[in-house]
């Protein structure tokens, strides 16, 4: 069982659309982290959000922490063929990071 | 600057052979983590080792799986004997350090396949 519950498992939406990513679970972590993943390539990360309540803003993404560290989500606006990609959430705990299934993400054109 | 490096980019082999991943992190990265993604199971970390020690094998699936850290510059994590359902994508990621704020860096990994 995955520690990090993920919705929706996939997404394809048109271009200029806006989209959401959820990522809950019922533990707490220090930290949550969202990556990104294309094919071939390992993750790269986007964002870490620290302080329960915390949004941080990258650009087209807004990322949000849930009041209890418990969950977050990932928004974009104004999807693009560049944001196609497979959205990994990570919960940081005791030195280590649990991965959510991810959430992949198809932009067409 | 170079990031992770993995070798080989893939690999093929029967089941029953020696399967030898290599990774090199980058460099003053105190942390280097092993992971695996499957379609199954999404990416599981496997082990970790800090300043070349290992401190946390729980996610080693068996026996048969083995990860060494020689010096600062090298990892390897090794399979003897694979088997068919040890297919998956393996990854190595390195960290200056694990607070909370840290991102992992990860390589491009290795696709396995076991026949």
């Amino acid at each position: 069982t995955q520690l990090l519950e993920q919705s929706p498992q996939f997404l394809s939406i048109q271009e200029g659309e806006n989209l959401t990513v959820y990522c809950n679970s019922s533990s707490v972590f220090s930290s949550l982290q969202w990556y990104r993943q294309e094919p071939g390539e390992g993750p790269v990360l986007l964002v870490t959000v620290v302080t329960g309540g915390e949004v941080k803003k990258l650009k087209r993404l807004t990322f949000q922490f849930g009041d209890a560290r418990k969950d977050s989500s990932l928004h974009i606006t104004a999807a693009q063929p560049g944001d196609t990609g497979l959205y990994l959430c990570a919960g940081a705990r005791r030195n280590k990071l649990s991965f959510g299934a991810g959430t992949t993400v198809t932009v067409r054109a | 600057d170079a990031g992770v490096i993995q070798s080989p980019r893939h690999e093929v082999t029967e089941m029953g052979q020696e399967v030898t991943l290599r990774c090199k992190p980058i460099s003053g990265h105190d942390y280097l983590f092993w992971y695996r993604q499957t379609m199954m199971r999404g990416l599981e970390l496997l082990i970790y080792f800090n300043n070349n020690v290992p401190i946390d094998d729980s996610g080693m699936p068996e026996d048969r799986f083995s990860a060494k850290m020689p010096n600062a510059s090298f990892s390897t994590l090794k399979i003897q004997p694979s088997e068919p359902r040890d297919s998956a994508v393996y990854f190595c990621a390195s960290s200056p350090r694990t607070d909370s704020n840290q991102p992992q860096h990860f390589g491009d990994g290795t696709r396995l396949s076991i026949l």
